[in-house]
């Protein structure tokens, strides 16, 4: 029984340097959804892809962060020149429709930039 | 105004009480709302959605939505210290994403 699948669970690091975030769906599920959480905090919307497509990047700082979800393989977030700022728990989940869909998430990856 | 809007507690309520949870959001065309739960250090996981006015009763959890008042609300009836984590309110947005709430940290104490 596969659930959402994020890898890897912690990533370090150094200033400057590229992150990529990867996240597999849950099998049938075709709607992807990326989130980040600072400590003590709520989870804030960054993305939403479906297949080869970006439905909403409302919540995606204007430079340097991407998101696909290939035909094939996993969702990638990627993080360009991190920045200390950057560092925090990054969920992925996914939902097998559109639009009122319960979402279920992924164990996270934690980004730590030293 | 944020778009979900919670309590951050903590909230505190002894075993066996009855802990409620608050959140109001401000976008009226909202239709789908969920709570969920998130253990320190864990992933969240979904209790409970609602979809229509009224309550929603689920073992020892309900949920309740007022649309005109734009309130939903999570009660845990029979509290138990392993309730004790942070409750995300949910609302789904017009273009399908969900809008969190900053949580609310619940303490249940023996």
């Amino acid at each position: 029984n596969a659930g959402v699948m994020q890898n890897p669970r912690h990533l370090v690091r150094r200033r400057g340097q590229e992150a990529r975030l990867r996240c597999s769906p849950m099998k049938g599920h075709s709607h992807v959804y990326w989130y980040r959480q600072l400590p003590e905090e709520g989870l804030k919307f960054m993305v939403y892809l479906q297949k080869e497509n970006i439905i909403d990047e409302s919540g995606m700082p204007k430079e340097r962060f991407s998101a696909e979800f290939p035909k094939e393989g996993p969702s990638i977030l990627r993080i360009q020149q991190v920045v200390r700022g950057d560092s925090a728990a990054y969920f992925c989940a996914s939902s097998q429709g559109a639009a009122n869909e319960k979402l279920f998430f992924g164990s996270g990856t934690q980004l730590s930039v030293l | 105004q944020k778009e979900v809007e919670q309590n951050s507690g903590p909230l505190s309520v002894p075993e066996g009480a009855i802990a409620s949870l608050n959140c109001t959001y401000s976008d009226r065309g909202s239709q789908s709302f969920f709570w969920y739960r998130q253990y320190s250090g864990k992933s969240p996981e979904l209790i409970m959605s609602i979809y229509s006015n009224g309550d929603k009763e689920d073992g020892r959890f309900t949920a309740q939505l007022n649309k005109a008042s734009q309130y939903v609300s999570l009660l845990i009836r029979d509290s138990q210290p392993s309730d004790s984590a942070t409750y995300l309110c949910a609302v789904a947005s017009n273009t399908g994403k969900l809008i969190f709430g900053q949580g609310t940290t619940l303490q249940v104490k023996p």
